[in-house]
């Protein structure tokens, strides 16, 4: 079974710098995607960016970039210039490429902007 | 429109009563979820539906009862909740298939079961 692992529950970044969220998974397929969703206080689950593992090239939306190390496992968020409105909880999640669009999540990471 | 529209936003129900809770999109995707999410958890997937068919359930006990009328709708019937069924219930929408099938999510309904 896929396992997604967020090491950090909680992180805090002061305003205007940069925050780097881990996050591992371990999988046996050599087709999937990985995700970040972010999920502020709102409560609705927002895609921020996403990654397929065919693909080498590492993701980037704007303030948002990822660092995939496929063979490591490894699929981290860098988010730059952090804003009071990135303060969410964020979540990893990774879909196989053949199981539609079902999610496997890790615990997230509670992350605070301090101003 | 990347809108998934979750009705209501906050619901309160004792324990012997009947409710359902209601999502709907408009982006022609024909995969729909329910979610369960408890505080500071993530997300617990429920029930999928593919083509309006009932392709997942996640062993849910039976108190909680999906339908999918059509391609935009999806419901969740509630009867005889327990207290610990307390939560964030979270809609999502997606293509079934294919590339671009990441998920898009409502903003949930707060359920208080008393």
């Amino acid at each position: 079974a896929q396992t997604v692992t967020q090491s950090q529950p909680e992180m805090s970044v002061q305003e205007a710098e940069t925050v780097t969220l881990s996050c591992t998974y371990d999988t046996s397929e050599s087709d999937y995607y990985l995700f970040w969703y972010k999920q502020p206080p709102s409560r609705q689950m927002i895609l921020v960016i996403r990654q397929e593992a065919y693909k080498q090239q590492n993701a980037t939306e704007n303030r948002f970039s990822v660092n995939f190390q496929k063979a490591a496992k490894s699929f981290s968020l860098k988010i730059s210039d952090s804003q009071l409105g990135d303060a969410a909880m964020y979540f990893c999640a990774y879909r196989r490429e053949t199981s539609g669009s079902r999610l496997t999540f890790g615990e997230g990471t509670q992350l605070t902007v301090n101003p | 429109d990347t809108e998934v529209t979750q009705t209501p936003k906050h619901l309160v129900m004792g324990m012997t009563n009947k409710k359902s809770l209601k999502c709907e999109q408009h982006m022609g995707h024909r995969a729909m979820y329910w979610y369960k999410q408890k505080a500071k958890k993530p997300p617990e997937l429920m029930f999928v539906y593919s083509y309006e068919k009932l392709s997942i359930n996640e062993s849910v006990p039976s108190r909680f009862s999906p339908e999918c009328p059509n391609s935009s709708l999806l419901n969740l019937h509630l009867h005889a909740l327990q207290p610990e069924d307390s939560a964030l219930y979270l809609c999502a929408s997606s293509h079934p298939q294919g590339k671009d099938t990441e998920a898009f999510f409502g903003q949930g309904t707060r359920l208080t079961v008393v």
